[in-house]
């Protein structure tokens, strides 16, 4: 099993709160992503880091922002919660090599009042 | 923009039937393929990947899958299904502009029934 952790795994905050969910990974991963998965949709990378303070916006835009202070730590953060933030977020680490594997953690499910 | 499909979003098969999952993906150069599956109650898990040499590529408890570059296809298959295979099918290509990114289908929800 994968050494990637993510706290809470549920949460469920009022309109406006500021969040952040956390992503910790043992395995010295160099790459670090963010998807947001919706209920029968595909993953869409938010946010990905290629290295401690490498941060780059994925593919899908969101409203959250990461950051890499430590190698094995890449929090997700959100000034302002809002019901459109409502949905599950996946972290995943690589090694960095092209076909490698990401490892993922077992999500956040996120709802917003 | 580049992207993955899966034609099957719920199958449904009983016990020893055999299985073949869908995947098409748009990019037509050179592709580095996966798939992933997530158990009920556990993390997303890579099951195979394709990245050069043979288009057969085994996977883990069983799986396999087939790139056939005609026809843009990585399917899935697994000659006969057990209870256990019940889970979301993930089918992932990584990103053409060479980063270390992945592009994921929509999924296929496998239920077997024992």
């Amino acid at each position: 099993e994968a050494d990637i952790y993510q706290t809470p795994r549920y949460l469920v905050i009022g309109t406006g709160k500021k969040i952040t969910l956390e992503c910790s990974q043992t395995m010295g991963h160099d790459k670090m992503y963010w998807y947001q998965q919706d209920p029968g949709m595909e993953l869409h990378l938010i946010h990905y880091s290629y290295g401690v303070n490498s941060t780059e916006k994925g593919d899908l835009s969101s409203e959250s922002t990461v950051s890499r202070i430590r190698t094995e730590h890449f929090p997700l953060t959100l000034e302002s919660a809002r019901p459109s933030h409502t949905s599950q977020y996946l972290c995943a680490s690589s090694a960095g090599l092209l076909a490698d594997t990401q490892y993922f953690g077992p999500g956040t499910r996120l709802t917003v009042l | 923009a580049q992207s993955v499909s899966q034609h099957n979003h719920h199958v449904i098969l009983s016990e020893a039937a055999s299985l073949e999952l869908g995947c098409n993906y748009s990019y037509g150069g050179t592709v580095n393929l996966f798939w992933y599956v997530q158990y009920p109650g556990q993390h997303l898990q890579l099951l195979l990947k394709y990245f050069s040499g043979d288009p057969l590529v085994k996977g883990i408890k069983g799986f396999e899958a087939e790139f056939i570059k005609s026809k843009f296809s990585f399917n899935l298959r697994k000659p006969s299904v057990q209870w256990s295979d019940t889970a979301e099918y993930f089918c992932a290509v990584r990103s053409e502009d060479s980063s270390y990114k992945l592009i994921f289908g929509s999924g296929t929800r496998l239920l077997v029934r024992p």
